[in-house]
């Protein structure tokens, strides 16, 4: 079946680094979205990439879908506290959306 | 809008014993999804509805079953709890395609002894 891998599983960086999450699948995608989950909260939505070779921002986040539209990543510049937690993407094609099983974020003040 | 709620939050089971979780949504949403999440495994989906009255099996729907009998509610049932179903659990609703933006609850804690 459908599967969408994301590395690294876990990251630890010093306030004011930047980060970044890659998200690839088995698969071509239509569209991938990605999630932000706060430690002890649920998963909320942050954005959707439909095209091939898109890019958005939000602020100081940057996220890009591939050429192939296989793969796609996630870049935070200069990290903050508030950017602690974990971020999902999710894919599909004909069934509902696949998660990756998402990278957890530290920040060190 | 309160949008998507789960009652309970916290629950605690023994072996054996039965529960149904409950979802409501107040969005008019067609797609609803319910999840699990282990450390380390990321939102595993269970079962899902395409609408009223409809069901259909996810990635790991073993020892679960749903119903939909209205569109705002989708119910997840435990008919003999294991620890293995120790986990949080999440519902979460899209409006008309399968790909629509998830709006997730705020997750439910069962704890199977």
């Amino acid at each position: 079946g459908q599967q969408v891998m994301q590395i690294p599983q876990y990251q630890h960086v010093q306030e004011g680094e930047d980060f970044t999450t890659y998200c690839n699948s088995s698969t071509t995608l239509s569209n991938i979205q990605w999630y932000k989950q706060r430690p002890g909260g649920h998963p909320v939505f942050l954005i959707q990439l439909v095209k091939s070779g898109e890019v958005k921002k939000q602020k100081r986040l940057t996220f890009q879908f591939g050429e192939a539209k296989k793969n796609s990543s996630l870049h935070i510049t200069a990290t903050q506290t508030t950017d602690v937690g974990t971020y999902f993407c999710a894919g599909g094609v004909n069934t509902p959306l696949v998660f990756g099983k998402g990278t957890r974020l530290s920040v060190i003040a | 809008n309160a949008g998507v709620t789960q009652t309970p939050k916290f629950r605690v089971l023994k072996t054996g014993q039965s529960m149904t979780l409950l979802c409501a949504q107040d969005m008019n949403h067609e797609y609803m999804y319910w999840y699990r999440q282990d450390p380390g495994m990321g939102l595993r989906l269970i079962h899902y509805s395409v609408g009223e009255g409809t069901t259909a099996k996810g990635e790991v729907p073993d020892g679960y079953n749903v119903s939909r009998l209205k569109k705002q509610n989708f119910l997840l049932g435990l008919e003999s709890a294991a620890p293995s179903q120790t986990s949080v659990y999440f519902c979460a609703s899209s409006f008309g395609h399968a790909h629509d933006t998830q709006y997730f609850g705020p997750g439910t804690r069962l704890t199977v002894l």
